[in-house]
């Protein structure tokens, strides 16, 4: 079993604010760490695939760190907008296949 | 063009019945899965499949099979449905696995309902 975990499971954003949320995997034979985002009736999109320990990737005003040893990775949204509002999974995969264990997400609400 | 479709997108069927959701991808990738989220919204991996291996989840009832005709498709057929296979089942699809290092191609998930 490949324990991923999230937290925290939902928040609430203004408009206009920057989050960050965290995605906890093992850091013992590390692969991958996946990030998708999930738009609710939608099925989810890959917004990075982070492998290198301290690797930091962006996309826009979304942004993802890596800490392979201690087994951690952040993702950061600056200037939160409505369209921010879906929920955030972070992954990592079995045994070097894509075979992926998903933690349970962090679901984010950007109020107007 | 929809990178990864699954059909149909909402099944519902009696207990006991045997039924099919079909997964295409247009991608060409080497490697398809099925996942299921649970009740509580988790997504697991049931299957992942390429054209030399198929690795199963231990804790997939052996009533679910998945089929491949060719590269792009893979199928999941279930037996004998119970009302705990219930659930959303989404289709995936990535290239050549590696070391689980390239991203993953999403259906929009098929909605199962048994009743």
């Amino acid at each position: 079993i490949l324990n991923v975990e999230q937290s925290p499971q939902s928040l609430h954003v203004q408009e206009g604010d920057s989050t960050n949320f965290t995605c906890s995997f093992p850091s013992s034979n590390f692969y991958a760490l996946h990030w998708y985002r999930w738009e609710t009736a939608k099925s989810p999109e890959a917004l990075f695939v982070m492998t290198l320990n301290g690797d930091e990737k962006k996309k826009g005003r979304i942004s993802a760190t890596l800490n392979t040893k201690e087994g951690y990775s952040y993702l950061y949204i600056k200037g939160s907008q409505p369209e921010d509002s879906a929920t955030y999974l972070c992954a990592s995969p079995y045994y070097g296949n894509n075979r992926l264990a998903f933690g349970k997400g962090n679901q984010v609400v950007v109020i107007p | 063009d929809t990178a990864v479709s699954q059909t149909p997108k909402y099944l519902v069927t009696q207990m006991g019945n045997d039924k099919s959701i079909k997964c295409e991808q247009n991608l060409g990738h080497d490697t398809m899965y099925w996942y299921k989220q649970d009740s509580k919204k988790f997504l697991k991996i049931m299957f992942s499949y390429n054209n030399k291996e198929l690795i199963i989840n231990e804790t997939v009832p052996n009533r679910f099979s998945p089929k491949s005709p060719d590269k792009a498709h893979l199928n999941l057929h279930i037996n004998s449905l119970e009302l705990g296979d219930s659930a959303v089942y989404f289709c995936a699809s990535s290239q050549e696995p590696g070391q689980g290092n390239t991203e993953a191609f999403f259906g929009q998930g098929t909605r199962l309902t048994v009743v």
